[in-house]
């Protein structure tokens, strides 16, 4: 069965920094792509980023370049997020997603909270 | 970016009835050389993550009852729910994958009457 696990959210102030991971099983981790997709509270879907199988490609949303760092580690099975200069409109459920086109697989997700 | 708007924000339909929601791409989605149109719809309710219902506007997600459908070309796209049943109710979203940053439309509600 596949699973993915994030974990790493809570509270933090604003300029702060988090690190969210996502544990995947289930499937051969190494073999696909992934992203980060977020949701503020009681909003909808935004995308966040994106990393290859081999880590050679990743995207950016906008909101997030320069201030957010995914990367993977396929012998542990997880994906990450570095997430600095945190700001009150990060505030979101974060979400790992497996896919390039469609996400067929989704985590439970882990809640940030940036806040004073 | 390509900007995905969904209509309506919110339906109510009765029980057993035809429930339709529309995504319209401000560009189109449609891939010429393959003719895959890169859209997906998703079902999210209270407390849980998107669900992946409908992938190339019309190609049902494996395990998705059959009372859901999709349809569209190009920048118009609807998905038709046959016959609502109680568990439908949610919000549901379309999302282009044709460019980067996919991006998502607003959600519908969707409620019974």
């Amino acid at each position: 069965e596949v699973q993915l696990v994030e974990s790493g959210g809570g509270l933090v102030q604003p300029g702060g920094s988090l690190r969210l991971s996502c544990a995947a099983s289930g499937f051969t981790f190494s073999s696909y792509r992934m992203n980060w997709v977020r949701q503020a509270p009681g909003k909808g879907l935004e995308w966040v980023a994106y990393i290859s199988s081999d880590t050679r490609t990743i995207y950016y949303a906008d909101s997030v370049r320069g201030r957010f760092t995914i990367s993977r580690d396929n012998a542990r099975n997880s994906l990450y997020l570095q997430m600095n200069s945190l700001r009150d409109e990060d505030t979101a459920v974060y979400y790992c997603a497996r896919g390039r086109d469609a996400y067929n697989y989704w985590g439970q997700g882990t809640l940030v909270t940036v806040s004073s | 970016d390509i900007v995905v708007t969904q209509s309506p924000d919110s339906l109510a339909v009765s029980l057993g009835e035809r429930a339709t929601i529309n995504c319209k791409s401000s560009q189109s989605v449609l891939y010429s050389s393959n003719n895959n149109n890169y859209l997906a719809w998703y079902q999210q309710k209270p407390g849980q993550p998107p669900k992946l219902l409908i992938y190339w506007a019309s190609t049902r997600e494996s395990g998705v009852p059959d009372r859901f459908s999709g349809s569209g070309s190009g920048t118009d796209f609807t998905l038709t729910i046959s016959s609502l049943q109680a568990e439908d109710v949610a919000v549901y979203y379309c999302q282009q994958y044709y460019s980067t940053p996919p991006t998502f439309g607003q959600g519908t509600k969707l409620e019974i009457k």
